[in-house]
């Protein structure tokens, strides 16, 4: 069965440092979508950024990239230069299309501290 | 102007009561959903709906019913509320139903006492 696995769940980083986050998922599908999303202590809920797996390069968003390896089914999210504004909970998610059907899960969540 | 909301942002209720929470959206997008995140802030879907069609119906107790007046709209209504149900509730929405981001909405923290 399709599973997102998210094996931190937190972490601690000094300010300005780079931060890797780590997630791996499960599917048979060859066609599904990475997502991954913060969650700050205010409870919302924010797109960072999405990886498709037919995707032949790693997405990126200012300071936030994604280090696809297919072949591992991992889906790690990268924070360049940390900031204290990045401490939250972190969600990475997969979508795929099921018997016609569209099927979401989401990780644990990792919860991540940027210490000043 | 906010793109997706929800109301109640809070919500306290007594067991066996019966409870909506609704959410609009005004971003034109044609898919919504409804989530649910438990204590340890697991996040699971429940419902999505294209175009007013229910196309994501995940294992919910029958106790909960969605209903999609229009596009912009997805309410959540729930009966004979149980201490489980107790959750924060997010409402989100998207353009299209493939692989495209998802705006949430702030959440509802029910509460059943």
């Amino acid at each position: 069965a399709q599973k997102i696995t998210q094996t931190q769940p937190g972490m601690f980083v000094q300010e300005k440092e780079a931060v890797t986050l780590d997630c791996t998922y499960d599917t048979s599908d060859p066609s599904y979508g990475l997502f991954w999303y913060k969650q700050p202590s205010s409870g919302e809920m924010i797109f960072l950024i999405y990886q498709g797996s037919y995707d032949q390069q790693n997405a990126t968003e200012g300071r936030y990239s994604l280090n696809f390896q297919k072949a591992r089914k991992s889906a790690n999210l990268v924070i360049s230069a940390s900031q204290l504004g990045d401490s939250a909970m972190y969600f990475c998610a997969m979508r795929w299309f099921s018997s016609g059907a569209q099927k979401l899960v989401f990780g644990q969540g990792t919860r991540l501290t940027i210490n000043p | 102007d906010t793109a997706v909301s929800q109301t109640p942002k809070y919500l306290v209720t007594q067991m066996g009561n019966d409870k909506s929470i609704k959410c609009e959206q005004n971003l034109g997008h044609d898919t919504m959903y409804w989530y649910k995140q438990d204590s340890k802030k697991f996040l699971k879907i429940m419902f999505s709906y294209n175009n007013k069609e229910l196309i994501i119906n995940e294992t919910v107790p029958n106790r909960f019913s969605p209903k999609s007046p229009d596009k912009a709209h997805l309410n959540l209504h729930i009966n004979s509320l149980e201490l489980g149900d107790s959750a924060v509730y997010f409402c989100a929405s998207s353009q299209g139903t493939g692989f495209t981001e998802q705006y949430f909405g702030p959440g509802t923290r029910l509460t059943v006492t």
